[in-house]
């Protein structure tokens, strides 16, 4: 099992650009999240899914999107970035049955 | 919402140390976990633990939930033990929705 993978690990952005951060799990997990970690703080809640086509937002939604067509699948996407948006992003995963929550390796996200 | 405190913030061991790193939440829940963060960023899931006690190793863990604290017991540490320690709480049923602490920062020389 790979667990849970992230793509890209490292991006630059410019002010305004979009793009996806992939997510992906091999471990039929049905709950899926993304949370973003800031310096010096832990981490917090952007949106999870627990199933197919189910999301809903977090602690901080705000200017991202996500969708889940598979269960192995969780894209997050960054629709207009903004300085605001650096940070490391990490998605995570749960068994239905299960509460650990399994993390990716993250994505280190900078926008100038 | 539910507030998490973690103490100490920051604390630097000897290795061979013994250590306690200390969880309070505001209000009742019904998941706690505690994550370690190694320097490389990788967040691994150390306990599950919403009350009662675990151990796994050089770890435990405790947590006394009518009195809304939990404890890390880091035995015999070692260097690579070292990084930053995280409680995260979730007060619903079904899919949890972790509230995280600001972490204990750890860092254990040789």
């Amino acid at each position: 099992n790979a667990g849970v993978t992230q793509t890209p690990k490292f991006q630059v952005l410019k002010t305004g650009q979009s793009m996806t951060l992939q997510c992906a799990q091999d471990m039929n997990h049905e709950y899926m999240s993304w949370y973003r970690q800031d310096p010096g703080m832990g981490l917090r809640l952007i949106h999870y899914s627990v199933g197919a086509g189910i999301t809903d937002q977090g602690e901080v939604p705000n200017g991202y999107n996500v969708s889940r067509s598979t269960t192995e699948d969780f894209p997050l996407r960054l629709l207009s970035a903004a300085p605001s948006q650096t940070s490391v992003y990490f998605c995570a995963s749960t068994g239905s049955y299960s509460y650990e929550q399994y993390f990716g390796p993250g994505t280190r996200l900078t926008v100038t | 919402g539910i507030q998490v405190e973690q103490s100490p913030p920051d604390l630097i061991l000897q290795e061979g140390a013994n250590s306690t790193l200390r969880c309070n939440f505001s209000d009742s829940v019904n998941n706690l976990q505690w994550f370690h963060q190694n320097p490389w960023g990788q967040l691994i899931n150390l306990f599950y633990i919403p009350s009662g006690t675990k151990q796994n190793g050089r770890l435990s863990a405790t947590t006394v939930a009518t009195e809304r604290y939990s404890l890390l017991y880091i035995s015999s540490s070692q260097t690579t033990d070292s990084g930053v320690y995280f409680c995260a709480v979730d007060q619903n049923t079904g899919f949890q929705k972790l509230v995280f602490g600001t972490g204990t920062r750890l860092l254990v020389s040789p």
